[in-house]
């Protein structure tokens, strides 16, 4: 099954401890990108990635980092969680030859 | 950068009436326009999309017209039923190899279909 796969679902942490959240496609997408939701504020872009080793920012990109060594994954790194990116967040892919993303199910993070 | 505008932010409806939305753009070389369905608790979904080169498209009950000229793109559902109540995002893309995967989201629109 074609799918995009995010990892936790859910997550509770503290201030300043390192996370990291990992997202896997298995369609062979070129596109890969992390997008968190707010109530009000619709679907920010975080990072994109067009390829391996290939990343460019989004919108909002403070207190995040990326990484794409492998083309199936896309992991999304805080390296020291703040209150304010308690969010929901989604990782999304997409082919070259394919019209629109194809979200995870989601990763609902509580920092505290 | 491209910002792109919805409205309404809640639009309640009786069954079997339209539902339209609309959202506009502010970057003229945005040329991709997909529109997102998100139900409570679940991940966005394409319900539909309209490149720049055509004016309308439709699948079954919903609709996407474009307006280049005016910078503007409207999503139409029409005979609403109790599961189209949901949130919808339209979203904006430049295109070409270095921005294919770079969206900006609309701040969504949520949809109650009454009985």
């Amino acid at each position: 099954e074609a799918q995009v796969t995010q990892n936790p679902r859910y997550l509770i942490t503290v201030t300043g401890k390192k996370l990291t959240v990992t997202c896997s496609q298995n369609m062979n997408h070129e596109y890969m990108s992390w997008y968190r939701q707010d109530p009000g504020l619709g679907l920010r872009q975080i990072y994109y990635s067009m390829n391996v080793e290939v990343t460019d920012k989004g919108d909002v990109p403070e207190g995040y980092k990326v990484s794409r060594k492998e083309k199936r994954n896309f992991p999304l790194i805080l390296e020291s969680p703040s209150p304010n990116q308690t969010s929901l967040y989604f990782c999304a892919s997409q082919g070259t030859h394919s019209y629109g993303y194809t979200f995870g199910s989601g990763t609902r993070l509580t920092v505290v | 950068g491209e910002n792109v505008e919805q409205h309404p932010s809640t639009l309640s409806v009786q069954e079997g009436d339209s539902a339209v939305i609309k959202c506009t753009y502010s970057d003229s070389a945005s040329n991709y326009f997909p529109w997102y369905k998100q139900e409570l608790g679940k991940r966005p979904q394409l319900i539909i999309d309209i490149r720049s080169n055509v004016g309308e498209k439709k699948d079954q009950r919903i609709a996407v017209t474009l307006n280049k000229t005016a910078k503007h793109f409207s999503l139409h559902i029409t005979e609403t039923q109790p599961e189209d109540s949901a949130v919808y995002f339209c979203a904006a893309s430049k295109g070409g190899t270095d921005s294919w995967g770079k969206f900006q989201f609309g701040a969504g629109t949520q949809v109650v279909v009454t009985p």
